[in-house]
């Protein structure tokens, strides 16, 4: 699996979009970006993954690059509730058995009031 | 809707105790990954399973094992417990794509 690098902390104001950046520079082609996020202590939670279009979902936007060597996790509207540790993920998908998430380093999002 | 299950949710052990931590996946689920978290560590992958079979494997020390029953839950044994095994314990799992986390079991080995 790619490795990937993110910056290991950020802060964002409530209410204000959270903009996460991710470098994956050695992704292969069959490789997808997933994002998880873990708050202190529970179990990691899935956000978001996508291939090489933009995606969004009722959590948050996806937008890959062309190249699709970064992308960027958007939370457009930052509560106290999103701080947690944010983990960008590179896996091969579509095929249970194949599916293990190696956990880089992650970025710790504060979200001040 | 159903989420992953994990027992016990604490766990407190004696070094060179054995200790056996289980998982229910949501239903429909076919594939469980295990994954260990020590204190102020990222998740470590562990161990996993694909309809009953053991697909993959990380960093498990061989005092480990682990299994997946007929009903799809899965087995996490330990034995001969070091201090070191001190960690959160998770399970996950999967149908095809996303993987979705139980809440831990945290192990804490004296």
């Amino acid at each position: 699996d790619a490795k990937t690098t993110q910056p290991p902390s950020m802060d964002c104001a409530e209410g204000r979009a959270a903009n996460l950046p991710c470098n994956h520079s050695t992704i292969s082609g069959n490789e997808y970006v997933y994002w998880y996020r873990q708050i202190h202590s529970q179990g990691p939670q899935y956000i978001i993954h996508g291939l090489k279009n933009n995606e969004t979902n009722e959590m948050a936007s996806l937008i890959i690059t062309e190249d699709r060597k970064s992308s960027t996790l958007i939370l457009p509207h930052a509560t106290l509730r999103d701080t947690a540790v944010y983990y960008c993920i590179v896996r091969v998908a579509g095929s249970s058995n194949t599916g293990k998430l190696i956990f880089g380093q992650g970025t710790t999002l504060q979200v001040k009031p | 809707a159903a989420g992953v299950i994990q027992s016990p949710r604490h766990l407190i052990k004696e070094k060179r105790e054995t200790a056996t931590l289980k998982c229910y996946p949501i239903p429909r689920h076919d594939t469980v990954y295990w994954y260990q978290q020590g204190p102020g560590q990222d998740p470590q992958f562990l161990i996993s399973f694909y309809e009953k079979m053991q697909s993959d494997k990380g960093s498990i020390p061989d005092r480990f094992s682990a299994q997946q029953f007929s009903d799809y839950h899965s087995e996490l044994n330990m034995s001969s417990l070091e201090l070191g095994d001190s960690a959160l314990y998770f399970c996950a799992s999967s149908y095809r794509n996303e993987q979705f986390f139980g809440p831990g079991t945290r192990l804490t080995v004296l």
